[in-house]
């Protein structure tokens, strides 16, 4: 059973456009969620995160934003670049009562950015 | 520059025949972790070293072993490929653990095919 859910295998957007990258979990124990992106050939690589005790945290052109109520997150890319486009992987991991548990990752979305 | 360097990015072995892929760092982390990742699917974690501490995913076959001689390296040992072995290894480290907030340093990756 997935707990990390990104139900879009992949989106298409404009160069200059916003992307709208959605994720989904199940597991109420993760507070802490990452956004990774990886090229083809080479290994993720990371981009973003937040932690449960905010709702959005900004970067740059990257905005991840976290709807604890809803147990989903977004990462807005704005504006989109070519070189972007790449596979985003949403992951998530929790700390509580002294545990801690290991890093759990959607399967990707991936991003293509036309010129 | 600190890495993660895996070897070799690509591995053919024949079914049944001992395998071992292998992962460096030069960040001095604490955690090495190995996800095993098939094609579309989510990096799906197999075990980590908390320096010499092994912990092993309750899900991962027996057919997997893993050894870290010392901080630098970690080994993936798979004693009889199948032919569902077939995937992209993944090997990561982290200062500290995952669920304490750490993001994780990938590698490139093998790619190994089960003949």
């Amino acid at each position: 059973d997935q707990q990390v859910k990104q139900n879009s295998p992949s989106l298409s957007v404009q160069e200059g456009r916003i992307s709208i990258l959605n994720c989904d979990y199940t597991n109420s124990m993760f507070d802490y969620f990452l956004w990774y992106k990886k090229y083809p050939a080479e290994g993720p690589t990371f981009l973003i995160s937040i932690s449960s005790i905010k709702d959005k945290n900004e970067d740059g052109r990257f905005t991840v934003f976290l709807n604890k109520s809803a147990k989903h997150l977004s990462l807005h890319i704005v504006p989109s670049q070519p070189g972007d486009s790449a596979v985003y992987f949403c992951a998530a991991s929790w700390n509580y009562g002294g545990s801690q548990g290991n890093l759990i990752f959607g399967k990707g979305t991936k991003l293509s950015v036309k010129p | 520059d600190a890495m993660v360097i895996q070897n070799p990015r690509y591995q053919v072995t024949q079914f049944g025949k001992p395998v071992t892929l292998s992962c460096s760092q030069t960040l001095n982390h604490n955690v090495m972790y190995w996800y095993q990742q098939k094609s579309s699917q989510a990096p799906k974690l197999l075990f980590h070293y908390y320096d010499k501490d092994f912990n092993n995913e309750a899900d991962t076959p027996d057919n997997f072993q893993s050894r870290r001689p010392n901080t630098s390296f970690c080994f993936l040992d798979i004693r009889s490929p199948g032919l569902g072995d077939a995937a992209m290894y993944l090997c990561a480290t982290s200062r500290d653990s995952a669920g304490a907030g750490e993001k994780l340093f990938f590698g490139s990756g093998t790619q190994l095919s089960v003949l």
